[in-house]
């Protein structure tokens, strides 16, 4: 399965965007790139995804690069509910089995 | 529609003995995979099951094991527990095996001393 990689942490004061990156450089043709968050003591929670085109949803909003090498999760106004971790994660539809590889994620600070 | 809910919440065990967790999918969910989430690390991968059949397994060892019944709820079932089974235990449920959106239950929160 195709890694990602996203930066360990990063902070935000509150009522402004959050762009979180992440990299994918080995995404093949048919992988949607999805983001979940995981608030504290919490199971992970399903934020957006996307395959070629930008994804808006109430949530948030998803960057994806013309190569499909990288994406960004765009938080537009960051709320102190918005702190959690933020895993990036490539899934093939099509794939025989539907798990979810998690990496350790982009802890989020958001200061009030 | 009703969400993913897990039991217990909590558990203490001792090392050596048995343990079965549960899980409800969410209503008109077929699919169910459970994930083990060490301390400041991503959840990973045990075992999906899909209409009652294990359809995919990570690195864990055999005394993982599982069940899905008919209604679609779900159990994992660890044997011969080891400290390092002390972890938050995730249950997701999905419609279909693969892409689409997984919904998460709280988790178990299981401390083997």
């Amino acid at each position: 399965d195709a890694k990602t990689t996203q930066p360990n942490s990063m902070e935000s004061n509150e009522e402004e965007p959050v762009h979180l990156p992440c990299n994918h450089s080995t995404i093949s043709g048919t992988d949607y790139i999805h983001w979940y968050r995981q608030l504290p003591s919490q199971g992970p929670e399903y934020v957006i995804h996307g395959l070629t085109s930008n994804v808006n949803n109430r949530m948030a909003s998803l960057a994806i690069a013309e190569d499909r090498k990288s994406s960004t999760l765009i938080l537009h106004r960051a709320t102190l509910r918005d702190a959690a971790v933020y895993y990036c994660i490539l899934r093939d539809p099509g794939g025989s089995q539907g798990n979810l590889i998690f990496g350790k994620g982009t802890k989020l600070s958001v200061k009030p | 529609e009703t969400g993913v809910t897990q039991s217990p919440t909590h558990l203490i065990k001792t090392r050596g003995q048995q343990v079965t967790l549960r899980c409800s999918s969410q209503s008109g969910h077929n699919t169910v995979s459970w994930y083990q989430q060490a301390l400041g690390q991503g959840p990973q991968f045990i075992f999906q099951y899909y209409r009652e059949e294990e359809n995919g397994r990570g690195n864990f060892p055999p005394r993982f094991s599982g069940l899905q019944f008919p209604n679609y709820s779900s159990e994992l079932n660890v044997n011969a527990l080891e400290l390092d089974d002390s972890a938050l235990y995730l249950c997701a449920s999905s419609w279909g095996v693969a892409g689409g959106e997984a919904f998460f239950g709280q988790g178990t929160r299981l401390t083997v001393v």
